[in-house]
């Protein structure tokens, strides 16, 4: 069954530095791709950045990198560079190539706090 | 503006009195998807659609209905709400079935007393 699983239920991080969140997975897919959500508390879900188990090259988005290690399963969040609008809830997501569902597996979120 | 829109946004109701969450795209997806998000579970995967007139069951299916009679609409239904699916609502829709990226509407928080 796959599989995500987020072990930071909360973070805090200073303005201006960097912070990781961390998320691993488990899946027999070959192929799958790897989500990273924000959740400001005003609710809605917003797409953050994407990879493919099969790129290559860690993807990128802006402030935002997906630090992936294969061989671990995991696909860690990067921000650099923290800003007061980070603070939000951020959820890891996975969606695996079999099936015709498109579902997307959650982690249960981590909590991140930026103080100025 | 390429996006997911949900209507309404906070709902109150009562046990029993049907209701119908719109939702709307406007990205000519053909993969639309409704998620419910409780406290400690994350979000699951309500009901899904692959295209017009094809839709099926997700993981917690029982209490919802829905409908795609066109293709960017997909609304949700509960015909006989129940306290117990107070909740907060997301649907979302992508391009396809591989690993493109879902984009979510905005949220619509149920209570049903």
């Amino acid at each position: 069954a796959q599989k995500i699983t987020q072990t930071q239920p909360g973070m805090f991080v200073q303005e201006k530095e960097a912070v990781t969140l961390d998320c691993t997975y488990d899946t027999s897919d070959p192929s799958y791709g790897l989500f990273w959500y924000k959740q400001p508390s005003s609710g809605e879900m917003i797409f953050l950045i994407y990879q493919g188990s099969y790129d290559q090259q860690n993807a990128t988005e802006g402030r935002y990198s997906l630090n992936f290690q294969k061989a671990r399963k995991s696909a860690n969040l990067v921000i650099s560079a923290s800003q007061l609008g980070d603070s939000a809830m951020y959820f890891c997501a996975m969606r695996g190539h079999g099936g015709a569902t498109n579902k997307l597996i959650f982690g249960t979120g981590t909590l991140l706090a930026v103080q100025p | 503006e390429a996006q997911v829109t949900q209507n309404p946004r906070y709902l109150i109701t009562v046990t029993g009195k049907k209701l119908t969450v719109t939702c709307s795209q406007n990205m000519n997806h053909e993969y639309m998807s409704w998620y419910r998000q409780d406290p400690g579970l994350g979000l699951r995967q309500i009901y899904y659609s692959m295209n017009v007139e094809v839709t099926d069951k997700g993981d917690v299916p029982e209490g919802y209905k829905v409908s795609r009679k066109e293709k960017r609409n997909f609304p949700l239904i509960l015909e006989s709400p129940s306290p117990n699916q107070t909740s907060l609502y997301f649907c979302a829709s992508s391009a396809g079935l591989a690993q493109e990226t879902q984009y979510f509407g905005p949220g619509t928080r149920l209570l049903v007393l």
